[in-house]
């Protein structure tokens, strides 16, 4: 599996946007980038997928490179809620023996202060 | 929809005991997955299953057994319980074959082992 690259942690204040980048140089040209996001105590949560283009849904957005080296995820107005763990995922779009598994690495811990 | 159901939520186990987790989704999902999470790291798979009476290992297997007798519920079973087994472990569902549908997880069973 291609790897992702995330920082270990960012800092935001609350009702700012926040940009959480991802590295990805080795992605091949069936991967899809994911986004998950895990909350205390709580399992992990789908934010955000996209392939080429830029996306955009009710939790955030995607933006992802020409190249489709890196991306970034873009939460408009951070909440309090908005406080988890943020994971960037690699996943093939043919499925094939990957079975669609994921493989987590260690994220980046956003922290919102008030 | 529950979603993804997991049982128990929390569970204190002495060395050598066995115990079964199980996992329950209503969303007709042919794969399911285990994974497991240690302090301060990303999740690892242990195992997984593409469908009803199947099962494959993942990464991190040793020392687990699963069964898929139903294709809504998947078990994870620890025959001979380790403090190294003390984690937290997520169960996750998907659909088959797409790589833009995204897994969907349990809560969580948070296992100490002593």
């Amino acid at each position: 599996d291609a790897k992702t690259t995330q920082p270990n942690s960012m800092e935001s204040n609350e009702e700012e946007p926040v940009h959480l980048p991802c590295n990805h140089s080795t992605i091949s040209g069936t991967d899809y980038i994911h986004w998950y996001r895990q909350l205390p105590s709580q399992g992990p949560e789908y934010v955000i997928h996209g392939l080429t283009s830029n996306v955009n849904n009710r939790m955030a957005s995607l933006a992802i490179a020409e190249d489709r080296k890196s991306s970034t995820l873009i939460l408009h107005r951070a909440t309090l809620r908005d406080a988890a763990v943020y994971y960037c995922i690699l996943r093939d779009v043919a499925g094939g023996t990957s079975y669609g598994k994921l493989t987590f690495g260690q994220g980046t811990i956003l922290t919102v202060h008030p | 929809n529950a979603g993804v159901t997991q049982t128990p939520k929390f569970r204190v186990l002495k060395t050598g005991q066995s115990m079964t987790l199980l996992c329950a989704q209503d969303m007709n999902h042919e794969y399911m997955y285990w994974y497991r999470q240690d302090p301060g790291m990303g999740l690892r798979l242990i195992h997984y299953s593409v469908g009803e009476g199947t099962t494959a290992k993942g990464e991190v297997p040793d020392g687990y057994n699963v069964s898929r007798l139903k294709k809504q519920n998947f078990l994870l079973g620890l025959e001979s319980a380790a403090p190294s087994q003390t984690s937290v472990y997520f169960c996750a569902s998907t659909l088959p074959g797409r790589a833009d549908s995204p897994l969907h997880f349990g809560n969580g069973t948070r296992l100490t082992v002593t």
